[in-house]
């Protein structure tokens, strides 16, 4: 059965920095895509960014609202995938769910979540 | 980027109900389409890709239609574990985009 479950959330300043974890058991880590999604306290779902797989040079992308704050790497050795977190901003308070992409039609797409970690950004 | 509307942002329904909620591109994504459904306090389930395959283990109660930029997600029979938020997704073009959500609630 596949398994992601997420570590590292908690109570940040500021201008902080703060890195999760998402250790994943029941398939082979190193051939997938992941991503990071969050969600604001009583919003919608908002993509944070993909971990492409060895094949695929570990190249990631990043939504605008992260990029050059936020970084993703994984450890396939270890099967587990990170999100560093820098200067946080109040706005970046939300649960961030890691997700494993799975391979249908030639594309990778959102297949399975974990349960999620809360980042709580605040003075 | 992609924007993605839901419609309507919520409804209320009964038992046995057939529910149909709409997904709306900003433009042309060919069907490349996603629904995830989420209930209060925890992750969201994918329920749907290429806006018309069902995931493994996904009742066929559900289903999708739709290409271009008009989607929907038909509940044929609503039941009590129907109730619940749902989510389209585009997957045509970075960044990945979410709909607003939809919430199914009790009549």
């Amino acid at each position: 059965e596949v398994h992601l479950v997420e570590s590292g959330g908690g109570l940040v300043q500021p201008g902080g920095s703060l890195r999760l974890s998402c250790a994943v058991s029941g398939f082979t880590f190193s051939d997938h895509f992941m991503d990071w999604v969050r969600q604001a306290p009583g919003k919608g779902l908002e993509w944070v960014g993909r971990s492409r797989n060895k094949a695929n040079s570990y190249t990631t992308e990043y939504a605008a609202s992260v990029k050059g704050r936020f970084t993703i790497s994984r450890d396939d050795s270890k099967n587990s995938l990170y999100l560093q977190m820098n200067s946080l901003k109040t706005e970046d308070t939300a649960v961030y769910y890691c997700v494993r992409d799975g391979y249908y039609d030639y594309l990778w797409l959102l297949d399975v979540w974990g349960k999620g970690t809360t980042v709580t950004v605040s003075s | 980027d992609i924007q993605m509307t839901q419609s309507p942002s919520s409804l209320s329904a009964s038992v046995g109900d057939r529910v149909t909620i709409t997904c709306r591109a900003s433009q042309g994504i060919s069907n490349y389409l996603a629904w995830f459904q989420q209930k209060p306090g925890k992750a969201p389930k994918s329920l749907i890709y290429a806006a018309s395959s069902l995931h493994s283990g996904v009742p066929s109660k559900f289903s999708g239609s739709g290409s271009g930029t008009d989607f929907t997600l038909t509940i044929s029979s609503l039941q009590p574990e129907d109730f619940a938020t749902y989510y389209c997704q585009q997957y045509n073009s970075y960044p990945l985009t979410f709909g607003g959500g939809t919430k199914v609630e009790i009549k």
